[in-house]
Order: C-alpha cells, then structure tokens, then sequence
C-alpha cells in the first residue's frame, strides 16, 4: 500500500519566520518519486519539486528547502523568511513508476499554511 | 501557466443529472489523468488514459467515465451524480509514455469546480 500523511493540518506564522511542513510516506517500491506542490486559492496546483528515490541530496531554491530521509521515510519542506504570498495549501505527493505503467500521484491530505504580515 | 486547459470553470449540477467535463492536453502530451479533490481533501485518482484507452483506476464507482480523443483531449462523464461528487476535478497531462525508469511529469489544468445540489 502507499500513502502519504501530512499530519499538520494548518499552520499559522508571522512574516519572516521560519516554517517546516512535515510529510511522511509510505511504499514498498524501491522506485518511486516524492513531489511537493502548492495550491492557491485560485485552486490551480503549482509545481515545487520532485525527487527521485535514489537521491537524498537536500536540495534549495531560494527561500525553500526540502530535507529528503529515506531512513524515515520523510520529506519535509522548509520555507525560510515567510512570506504573505506563501499562503496557500501545500501538498505533498508519492508516484511510484511501475514500470512506467502508469504514474498516478498519491497525494497527502495537505497543510493550510497562513503567513500573517 | 502549463498549457492544460479544462472546461467549464465552474458547474452546477442537481442530484441524479450527468456531467462532462472536458480536458485539453498540453501540445505533445498522450496521456491524461483525472483527480477529484473534494473539499479539504487532497486530489485522488480517478483514472488515466493512454492513446485512448483506460490505463489504471482509482477507487470510484463505474458512473465515473472517460474518454481520450485522437487528439489527446479527454473527457470525464460522471452520471447519476450524488452530493458527494461536488468537488474539484482536475486533469493532468502527461509527455510521450515510454517504459522506463525516467519519470514522466504531469502539468495539471486549472480545475473545474463541480457542486451538486
């Protein structure tokens, strides 16, 4: 079975700090993909990033950050210096390519992120 | 902006009536996915076509359907709605699908919001 749990249901910070989204996952595949996306109110889904599960680099790009642990089965995002427009609905997302049959994502249940000016 | 587009925006519909909604692929994409993402909730699958074919399904009943068109568009077709159905739909288009280890990435459209009295 594959699932993912994202066990923050809303977070709510002032401009400027710091926040972590937590994303915990479940697969047996030894393949497989971990995403990030985010929502904004206009319900559109805006890709952040996709990692495989060969590489555990964490990776930054400007103010985010993602922190990939296979030994925990996590992939946690960091936004640094938060701002009002990071407000918005972050979801994160499992694919596991069997074979290249199909690649259905398998979303979490997402993290209602409110930044406060 | 991914080049996905859906129609319509917006739908409302009454208990016991059929839908279509309606997906055009971004240019040189063959295959499309369709998520349902109901309110606080992340997107489930709901199904994917490959040149024209249903390739995998979701957990949702068999009055959800689809088509792909040789142009690649596809249409979901949701009969006998229940209140349950009002929800976001989303499609996501796909690039050329060959086996592999690479993963093909998927560009969602803006979504159509269904809600069903």
């Amino acid at each position: 079975a594959q699932k993912v749990t994202q066990a923050q249901t809303e977070i709510s910070v002032v401009e400027k700090e710091d926040v972590t989204l937590d994303c915990v996952y479940e697969t047996r595949d030894t393949t497989y993909y971990l995403f990030w996306y985010k929502q904004p109110p206009s319900g559109e889904l805006v890709f952040l990033i996709r990692r495989n599960s060969f590489d555990e680099q964490n990776e930054i790009s400007g103010r985010y950050s993602w922190n990939f642990q296979k030994s925990t089965s996590s992939f946690n995002f960091t936004i640094t210096a938060s701002q009002v427009v990071d407000s918005a609905v972050y979801f994160c997302a499992l694919s596991a390519n069997y074979g290249g049959a199909t690649n259905k994502l398998i979303f979490g249940t997402g993290t209602l992120l409110a930044v406060q000016p | 902006e991914t080049g996905v587009t859906q129609s319509p925006t917006h739908l409302i519909k009454t208990r016991g009536q059929q839908v279509t909604l309606r997906c055009s692929s971004q240019s040189g994409h063959n295959t499309v996915s369709w998520y349902q993402q109901a309110l606080g909730q992340g997107p489930q699958f709901i199904f994917q076509y490959y040149r024209e074919e249903e390739n995998g399904r979701g957990n949702f009943p068999p009055r959800f359907s689809g088509l792909q068109f040789p142009n690649y568009s596809s249409e979901l077709n949701v009969n006998a709605l229940e209140l349950d159905d009002s929800a976001l739909y989303l499609c996501a288009s796909s690039p050329l699908f060959p086996v592999g280890l690479a993963y093909n990435e998927q560009f969602f459209g803006p979504g159509t919001r269904l809600t069903v009295l």
